[in-house]
């Protein structure tokens, strides 16, 4: 089992619509949690991250955490063509440690 | 962008060859990474630093080195490069173990 599991994907939605990627993650002591955008042939730049359970919304994009069932989830309202990239999940087991395992990602479509 | 740059940006080299591959960064950032992205395995751990001349494997640390002698500079060594070396490799920082920034990466093809 892959310490850090995305939907297998490509996902594609049409504009306007809701995206929903989905992370899940094995190990229980992880700490913290990131959402990486990826533009074809670009670096991964950071968009989201959390460190509690519940949600946290920053504009369109909203970042859910679901400690007990080892889930993470990001949420993108309105969605616009300007939203397709490969997003990454990553979690940290300590926050401080400095290591993020990183998933193979998701491709999201958003098709006008 | 953060202040991360990569020299080179492309390499072609041949299989058993040495090469070198450069990160700097002016943000003063603690932690340096190298990770490489391979088509279908997302971004995977090289090696990584918390701290000058202080460095640790990642989860394929065969066949590289690496090496921190300033805050600024993190250095990737293939000894002697391999085709399956070929890839796109990322560097990133960060300045307290958390988020990452990356810089714009590299990309090495070995024939």
């Amino acid at each position: 089992q892959k310490e850090v599991e995305q939907n297998s994907g490509p996902l594609s939605v049409p504009e306007g619509a809701i995206a929903s990627l989905n992370c899940t993650y094995s190990d229980r002591g992880s700490q913290s949690f990131f959402w990486y955008r990826q533009y074809s042939g670009k670096s991964p730049e950071l968009i989201m991250f959390i460190y509690s359970n519940g949600d946290k919304e920053d504009g369109r994009f909203t970042a859910q955490l679901n400690k007990a069932s080892q889930y993470v989830s990001l949420l993108i309202r309105d969605s616009q063509p300007s939203d397709s990239a490969t997003y990454l999940c990553a979690v940290n087991v300590n926050t401080n440690a400095g290591k993020s395992t990183f998933g193979d990602g998701t491709t999201l479509t958003v098709k006008p | 962008d953060a202040g991360i740059t990569q020299s080179p940006r492309h390499k072609v080299t041949e299989t058993g060859t040495p090469v070198t591959l450069r990160c700097h960064q002016t943000e003063n950032h603690r932690y340096m990474y190298w990770y490489r992205q391979d088509p279908g395995h997302g971004l995977r751990l090289i090696h990584y630093s918390y701290g000058v001349k202080d460095t640790d494997k990642g989860e394929v640390s065969d066949g590289y080195s690496v090496s921190r002698s300033k805050t600024e500079d993190f250095l990737l060594t293939l000894e002697s490069a391999t085709s399956s070396q070929t890839s796109v490799y990322f560097c990133a920082i960060s300045e307290g173990g958390d988020e990452q920034f990356f810089g714009p990466g590299t990309r090495l093809t070995v024939l």
